[in-house]
């Protein structure tokens, strides 16, 4: 069975501090992966990978692609308050999206 | 340049009554899928439609839900004889082909007296 698996499922940091968000996952015909971000209402999409090795960038979000290894990381540096949210993986490996269940981030000031 | 557009918002309904849920995905997607999510619990794929075609609809319970994207006006995510464990935000998102990054909706939290 397809499975997507999120590391830690919560983490507290203070502001300024840098997080690795962790996503492995074991699917059949792997085609990409997506990263997003989920406040109280709808995920809000990050990045979407789909060659190992090549880091996507987004401001002080970061992310790369492990497809040996099966594995993806979300980095945030200098992390701010705005910042806090649950941060979701998915695997699409065809027809479907799965989704891993989340870490949920909180930074405090 | 609306997004994905879900309605209601909020909708309560009794044991054994109907809940219809309406998606209209960002113009110029065909593609839309809807999700399910309890508390604590990621998002659950249910249904993959593109216009007048269910594309995949293995993650749907096989009674009491049905989902339609008709050639005109949005998809419906229908559940019929509502139970309390159907209670849940239900989400909608759409794109513009295959394989492309999914926009979300706010999705419709549905709750069951």
């Amino acid at each position: 069975e397809d499975k997507v698996v999120q590391s830690p499922l919560s983490l507290v940091v203070h502001e300024g501090d840098t997080v690795t968000l962790n996503c492995s996952y074991e699917v059949t015909n792997f085609r990409s992966l997506l990263w997003y971000k989920q406040e109280k209402k709808a995920p809000t999409f990050l990045f979407m990978l789909t060659s190992s090795g090549i880091e996507k960038k987004s401001g002080r979000l970061s992310s790369i692609l492990d497809k040996k290894e099966l594995f993806s990381i979300l980095n945030i540096t200098a992390t701010q308050t705005g910042d806090s949210a649950i941060y979701l993986c998915a695997v699409y490996p065809g027809n479907q999206f799965y989704f891993g269940t989340g870490t949920s981030l909180t930074v405090i000031p | 340049n609306a997004g994905v557009m879900q309605n209601p918002r909020h909708l309560v309904r009794r044991r054994g009554q109907e809940a219809r849920l309406r998606c209209s995905p960002m113009k110029g997607h065909s593609h839309v899928y809807w999700y399910r999510q309890l508390p604590e619990e990621g998002l659950k794929f249910m249904v993959y439609l593109q216009k007048e075609n269910i594309i995949d609809e293995s993650g749907m319970p096989k009674e009491r839900f049905s989902a339609e994207f008709p050639k005109e006006g949005p998809s419906i995510l229908r559940i019929q004889q509502v139970v309390r464990g159907d209670s849940a935000a239900y989400f909608c998102a759409s794109s513009p082909r295959e394989f492309q990054p999914q926009h979300f909706g706010d999705g419709t939290r549905l709750s069951i007296l």
